[in-house]
């Protein structure tokens, strides 16, 4: 049974209309990750949650914001999508702590922007 | 700084013949985890093996095995005997104990012809 959940699998916006995708994990981790990968390239992380604090890459744009209601859930909003935020957004959780266990990765919601 | 460092982008190799993908790695730190990951078509992140810093041994898993050699920061990935299935995206990646963040290789392709 999957363990990382995203949804949507594929989502298709418009230019400047925003875009939530969201991820659910039943794993209890109290780490989870947003990564960004386009085409041909490694995973990017976005932005991560250890517990309730939220922890901001430098380079990402503020038109990409986070939300973890509880453990289980994250929500990745994309305020203004521009033609160069299409790719495929991996979210993934990991038990932090005095082990550092691999993380689990959900199977990506990959969006695409009109 | 953390690196992870996969020289080859592409291989390919016909089916039945060994392959192996490198991956050489930075960091600071004198505790740390490897990782390899498989990126097959449909997208998803599946984890392969995590190795910690102090446990150098070499292992095999099927037609797996991973060598990794602290003397050159190098973790390297050999299938034996390739199959078509195993045509997929292959990252390498590093994570820091105390450190959240997993940093990625940029991922060698590897095609398994028959």
């Amino acid at each position: 049974d999957a363990m990382v959940i995203q949804n949507p699998r594929y989502q298709v916006t418009q230019f400047g209309k925003p875009v939530t995708l969201s991820c659910s994990q039943t794993l209890n981790h109290n780490v989870m990750y947003w990564y960004q990968q386009k085409s041909s390239q490694a995973p990017k992380l976005l932005f991560h949650y250890y517990d309730k604090d939220f922890n901001n890459e430098a380079d990402t744009p503020d038109n990409f914001q986070s939300r973890r209601p509880n453990t289980s859930f994250c929500f990745l909003d994309i305020r203004s999508p521009g033609l160069g935020d299409a790719a495929m957004y991996l979210c993934a959780t990991r038990q932090g702590g005095t082990v550092t266990g691999e993380l689990f990765f959900g199977e990506g919601s990959r969006l695409t922007v009109l | 700084a953390q690196k992870v460092t996969q020289a080859q982008t592409e291989i390919s190799v016909v089916e039945k013949e060994d392959v192996t993908l490198d991956c050489v790695y930075e960091t600071r730190d004198t505790t740390y985890y490897l990782f390899w990951y498989k990126q097959p078509p449909s997208g998803e992140l599946v984890f392969l093996i995590r190795r910690n810093s102090f446990d150098e041994q070499n292992e095999i898993s099927g037609r797996y095995s991973w060598n990794f050699q602290k003397s050159t920061s190098s973790f390297n990935f050999t299938i034996t005997a390739s199959q078509v299935v195993d045509s997929a995206v292959y990252f390498c990646a590093l994570i820091g104990r105390g450190s959240e963040k997993l940093v990625f290789g940029k991922g060698t392709k590897l095609t398994v012809n028959p």
